[in-house]
């Protein structure tokens, strides 16, 4: 089973619009959590990393928080641009070990 | 920007040939990995090395074979190619503890 459930699996905005991602994870002990994009046949380039104490984390018009108490955690895009569509994948690492739990991504469309 | 690279980018095969999948980096980094991802799939690991002459086996079974000589190279290989092979095939490698993973662009494998 998964442990980590990411949604809406898939997602169309328009350009200019604001959206945001969700990842739910049952890792434990966890470590931290990552987001990355994907763009389509290409590897995953990292947006942000959240450790257990930090709630939120910004990266340009990319902002991420984390709830380590509900274990959720969202990926917020602001003023959304062509260039973002991509697959969003949250990924989780436990604690002490190298397993890292990846979701199945989001994928987002920005339309003009 | 990370400096991993995969070649080839894509390949298309027969049933029953050796291939091998080239991963290098030249960040220095000891730990290296290799993912599978099927379309619309999340990655699932199949090989990891936490430096030279050290590999292991990932989560998800796989047929495949790596190495590890030197620090910055990880190649994958497979004795003989099948159709259920078909898949992208994504490189990684990070430092130690806390720190992000970087993917090469992956290769898209195709078996005929």
């Amino acid at each position: 089973k998964n442990q980590v459930e990411q949604s809406p699996q898939s997602l169309i905005i328009l350009e200019g619009k604001n959206c945001t991602l969700q990842c739910n994870y049952t890792v434990s002990p966890f470590s931290n959590l990552r987001w990355y994009k994907q763009d389509t046949g290409r590897g995953p380039v990292s947006l942000t990393i959240m450790t257990f104490s930090e709630n939120t984390k910004s990266n340009g018009r990319y902002t991420a928080t984390l709830d380590a108490d509900t274990k959720q955690s969202s990926l917020h895009i602001t003023a959304s641009q062509l260039s973002d569509s991509a697959s969003y994948i949250c990924v989780v690492s436990e604690t002490g070990a190298n397993n890292l739990f990846f979701g199945t991504g989001t994928r987002l469309t920005v339309i003009p | 920007e990370a400096d991993i690279y995969q070649t080839p980018r894509y390949l298309v095969i027969g049933t029953g040939k050796k291939i091998t999948l080239e991963c290098s980096q030249t960040m220095g980094h000891d730990k290296m990995y290799w993912y599978q991802q099927d379309p619309g799939m999340e990655l699932h690991l199949i090989h990891y090395s936490y430096g030279v002459n050290s590999t292991e086996k990932g989560d998800l079974s796989s047929e495949s074979t790596v190495s590890r000589i030197r620090t910055e190279h990880f190649p994958l290989t497979l004795e003989s190619a099948r159709p259920s092979h078909t898949s992208q095939y994504l490189c990684a490698s990070g430092g130690q503890g806390y720190d992000t993973q970087y993917f090469g662009p992956g290769t898209r494998l195709t078996v005929l």
